[in-house]
């Protein structure tokens, strides 16, 4: 039979606006987080990290959130740009245990920005 | 651009040809990554690389055959492969081994008919 492909979610926002781009992850014992975009034809690019003692950290117009008890990501980007137009990924790792090494990608998010 | 450098960007080849794929990184890291990346799947892990010493193999099939001389230069030896390998190989370089803030290279885009 066919196989099915992997459908990314997709979010379109208008240029200015806030966006959230959610990620749920598995594994209990990860407690190093990262998010990555990745633009038409070029590899991911790192956006921001956190460890699992923080719940939130802040960069360049981007914040993610860690909710450790439902296992739960979020980034936010502050007045969303049409050059944030992308695919975007969180990853987790538990780098101290089994997993050293294993930087384990979600299936990731279609962003489009409006202009 | 990221510091890591992946040729080439596009390779079409036959099940019975051999290809390498080439990664080098100028950001002197100690650890080197192959991850593959498909249309179906999100991205896989294939081989880690720390100072040299091949640390991981993520149940590759033999047909992939890594090469890391240094900790700067990675390869990725191809042989026979088939239809359904054909996806991106991205390269990615840390400072250690533990997989942590990874950069990627650009990546080389393979179709094998």
């Amino acid at each position: 039979g066919e196989s099915v492909g992997l459908h990314l979610p997709t979010l379109s926002v208008q240029e200015g606006d806030n966006s959230i781009i959610n990620c749920a992850y598995s594994n209990s014992a990860s407690d190093y987080f990262i998010w990555y975009k990745q633009e038409s034809g070029k590899g991911p690019q790192f956006i921001i990290d956190i460890r699992s003692n923080m719940d939130k950290r802040q960069g360049q117009r981007v914040t993610v959130l860690l909710n450790k008890t439902v296992k739960h990501l979020s980034l936010q980007i502050a007045a969303t740009q049409p050059g944030d137009s992308a695919v975007y990924f969180c990853a987790e790792i538990n780098a101290g245990g089994t997993s050293y090494g294993k930087l384990t990608f979600g299936q990731g998010t279609i962003l489009t920005v409006h202009p | 651009e990221t510091g890591v450098t992946q040729t080439p960007r596009h390779l079409v080849m036959g099940m019975t040809n051999k290809k390498s794929l080439k990664c080098e990184q100028h950001l002197g890291h100690n650890a080197m990554y192959w991850y593959k990346q498909s249309a179906k799947k999100p991205l896989e892990l294939m081989f880690v690389y720390n100072f040299k010493e091949q640390t991981e193999n993520n149940s590759v099939p033999s047909r992939f055959s890594p090469e890391c001389p240094n900790s700067s230069h990675l390869f990725l030896h191809l042989h026979t492969l088939q239809p359904e390998d054909s996806a991106l190989y991205l390269c990615a370089s840390s400072s250690d081994g533990r997989g942590e803030k990874l950069f990627f290279g650009s990546g080389t885009q393979l179709s094998v008919l």
